[in-house]
């Protein structure tokens, strides 16, 4: 069954750059989304259509994908972006969708 | 406003029945696709089910194909998820989420309700 892979955890200094990956084989043809989400709260969408940005959310965040990798960028990481971060998208045929398993961001 | 309210999870036994309802407003119900998410205690998102906005089409995680329903009443702005034959492992917060375009886009999510499936 298809994949989203992502690495258990990120840890970087207040101020620093984040990088979160999500692998998947499908991703060339298929736009990654992105989750956050902080504890004991619901998700919130930071990032759709691989590079698209909500207006809610802070011009620090952003994403771009290349290939089978999508990745989602924290520019000077702030302790308010600790949390659990979920790339989002689907298999080939577009019928399965499914999330990847989860990184948590640590920022101190 | 757009608001999205989840009810009916409760402690039920496996192999039972449970059926699930998320009230919508601030927005036209029925122009959009909506999705139930679920999570596991201490683990991650995991998607469920999706129902499309034109002609009703529906998706299922082959975990609960076979086993869950989505459907939704448009006139009284309600999504359902009908679950029947429940496993230990369903055990987890669900959640409802309004979808943006017919893909993974949950641009609102409500906060969830726990169902919890043991003996």
């Amino acid at each position: 069954s298809y994949e989203l892979t992502q690495p258990p955890s990120v840890s970087v200094s207040p101020g620093q750059t984040a990088r979160i990956t999500c692998s998947g084989d499908a991703l060339p043809k298929k736009y990654a989304y992105w989750y956050q989400q902080k504890s004991g709260q619901a998700p919130v969408m930071v990032i759709y259509e691989d590079s698209k940005r909500p207006s809610a959310i802070p011009e620090r965040i952003s994403g771009s994908s290349s290939g089978t990798m999508a990745t989602l960028t924290i520019s000077g990481a702030q302790v308010e972006d600790e949390a659990d971060y979920y790339c989002c998208s689907t298999d080939s045929s577009g019928d399965h969708w499914m999330f990847g398993g989860g990184t948590k961001l640590t920022v101190l | 406003e757009v608001r999205l309210f989840e009810s009916g999870g409760r402690l039920i036994q496996p192999g039972g029945s449970l059926r699930l309802s998320c009230a919508a407003s601030g927005f036209t119900f029925r122009d959009y696709a909506m999705s139930w998410v679920r999570q596991a205690p201490g683990k991650g998102l995991e998607w469920v089910s999706t129902l499309g906005a034109v002609v009703g089409e529906t998706l299922y995680a082959d975990s609960v194909k076979g086993r869950f329903t989505i459907s939704r009443d448009s006139s009284k702005t309600i999504l359902y998820l009908q679950m029947d034959g429940l496993r230990v492992e369903d055990t987890a917060v669900y959640y409802c989420a309004k979808d943006q375009t017919y893909e993974p886009e949950f641009d609102v999510w409500g906060q969830g309700t726990l169902v919890t499936v043991s003996a």
